[in-house]
């Protein structure tokens, strides 16, 4: 069974622009979390939806941020424009229930220069 | 805001020494996960404690959750080599849907 999968791995921008990260979740999971981890510091929530619905966006830092689920399949997470404070690592995670386990993708490092 | 506070950041030690790593918060979770995570990689699952006072184990790794449930404690026997990586606590926390709050991470390196 393939694991959740994350697109691309490493991203390289200037400030001012955008970048779209993908994530693809496990087959069959209605759950899916994005997380980032700035450097130096914990991993932290962003959002979660349940197939193509926000549950959670609590976590999200701001309104250049734009998470997408269209069709309850992969999802896509958006920063226009990028600024400095946004590098870090995203990751992308999902589960088949709430309270099951959450299954992690590799990241995507994200540095904007 | 709630936070899970690691401990400690870093920790080097020798082959078959022992070692405890500790979380802690001021909220109470609903459940909490221990990962280890590589390079490169995300996240793997170690085991989740769900009830006040759960002792678990896994192989050389005990695992255990306060009676309040807003703590934790991971201890490793006999460290080995192996057992070099980055381990993080996460709490999940009840919000109508279940929010994960993590701790910043305890990275171990065991010299043979």
């Amino acid at each position: 069974e393939a694991g959740v999968t994350q697109f691309p791995s490493h991203s390289v921008i200037e400030k001012g622009q955008t970048v779209t990260l993908r994530c693809d979740p496990i087959s069959g999971h209605d759950n899916l979390y994005w997380y980032r981890r700035v450097m130096g510091k914990e991993i932290k929530f962003l959002l979660h939806f349940v197939k193509e619905s926000k549950q959670d966006e609590s976590g999200m830092p701001n309104n250049r941020f734009l998470a997408e689920r269209t069709g309850g399949t992969y999802s896509t997470l958006k920063v226009q424009p990028a600024e400095l404070e946004d590098s870090g690592v995203y990751f992308c995670a999902s589960s088949p229930g709430q309270v099951a386990e959450q299954y992690f993708g590799p990241g995507t490092r994200l540095t904007v220069t | 805001t709630q936070l899970l506070e690691q401990s400690p950041q870093f920790l080097s030690i020798q082959e078959g020494e022992n070692l405890t790593v500790y979380c802690n918060s001021s909220s109470v979770f609903s459940s909490l996960q221990w990962y280890r995570q590589e390079p490169g990689e995300g996240p793997v699952l170690l085991v989740t404690v769900v009830t006040g006072g759960e002792v678990k184990k896994l192989k050389r790794l005990t695992f255990q959750f306060g009676d309040a449930r807003k703590d934790s404690s991971l201890h490793i026997t006999a460290a080995q080599p192996g057992d070099t990586g980055l381990y993080l606590c996460a709490g999940r926390i009840n919000t109508g849907g279940f929010k994960t709050i993590f701790g910043a991470g305890t990275r171990l390196f065991v010299k043979a």
